[in-house]
């Protein structure tokens, strides 16, 4: 049982590249959200899905989308890197309520 | 959304017990109360939650005021390695809600040996 796994764990992007942050889980959760951490700062949501095929917005979801074509799975993608987006990136899973979240160990991407 | 106050930091020496509290006077009937904590260079950890009464597991326990206005994360006996950014949040159990967890900036505890 691995929990929720991220990939990359570390990752240098010049402005302008696209890329996508992998997350998979394999607890059959329902749930599943992407955070990002800046320094100093809480998590911030940018975007969640309640089941395969369903997902949404967030409270920052620009310049990211996503995708959730199976339950195990949901990454994340940036369609144009900007150095505004330099931050740790974290993957959680949860079952429906009444359940903590999982969270992955994050990855930290880094945009010059 | 209902919103937390926590405060910013709070010190311990190791063995001895933590009172962690947090304050949450606008919280609704269908909140729950969670807290997670976050070691140094780590995701978040789910610590426990709970609606009303009293809850203990492993890790920690939860006593939740009558009114629900304010809890408090007790931990037994602090070890250094308990030494984390705790956040306390509130969970809209209403469904269409309740996927979120909405971070504060969170208590930062450290444990002195």
């Amino acid at each position: 049982n691995a929990g929720v796994t991220q990939t990359p764990k570390f990752q240098v992007l010049k402005t302008g590249q696209s890329m996508t942050l992998q997350c998979a889980q394999d607890m059959n959760h329902e749930y599943m959200s992407w955070y990002r951490q800046d320094p100093g700062m809480g998590l911030r949501l940018i975007h969640y899905s309640v089941g395969a095929g369903i997902t949404d917005q967030g409270e920052v979801p620009n310049g990211y989308n996503v995708s959730r074509s199976t339950t195990e799975d949901f990454p994340l993608r940036l369609l144009s890197a900007a150095p505004s987006q330099t931050s740790v990136y974290f993957c959680a899973s949860s079952r429906t309520s009444l359940f903590g979240y999982t969270f992955g160990s994050g990855t930290r991407l880094t945009v010059v | 959304d209902a919103k937390t106050t926590q405060p910013n930091s709070m010190e311990s020496n190791e063995e001895e017990p933590v009172h962690l509290p947090c304050n949450h006077s606008t919280i609704s009937g269908t909140d729950y109360i969670h807290w997670y904590r976050q070691l140094p260079s780590q995701g978040p950890e789910y610590v426990i939650h709970g609606l009303t009464s009293n809850v203990n597991n492993r890790m920690a326990s939860l006593a939740i005021a009558e009114d629900r206005k304010s809890s408090t994360l007790i931990l037994h006996r602090a070890t250094l390695r308990d030494a984390a950014v705790y956040y306390c949040i509130l969970r809209d159990e209403v469904k269409g809600s309740n996927y979120k967890l909405t971070f504060g900036k969170g208590t930062l505890l450290t444990v002195n040996p």
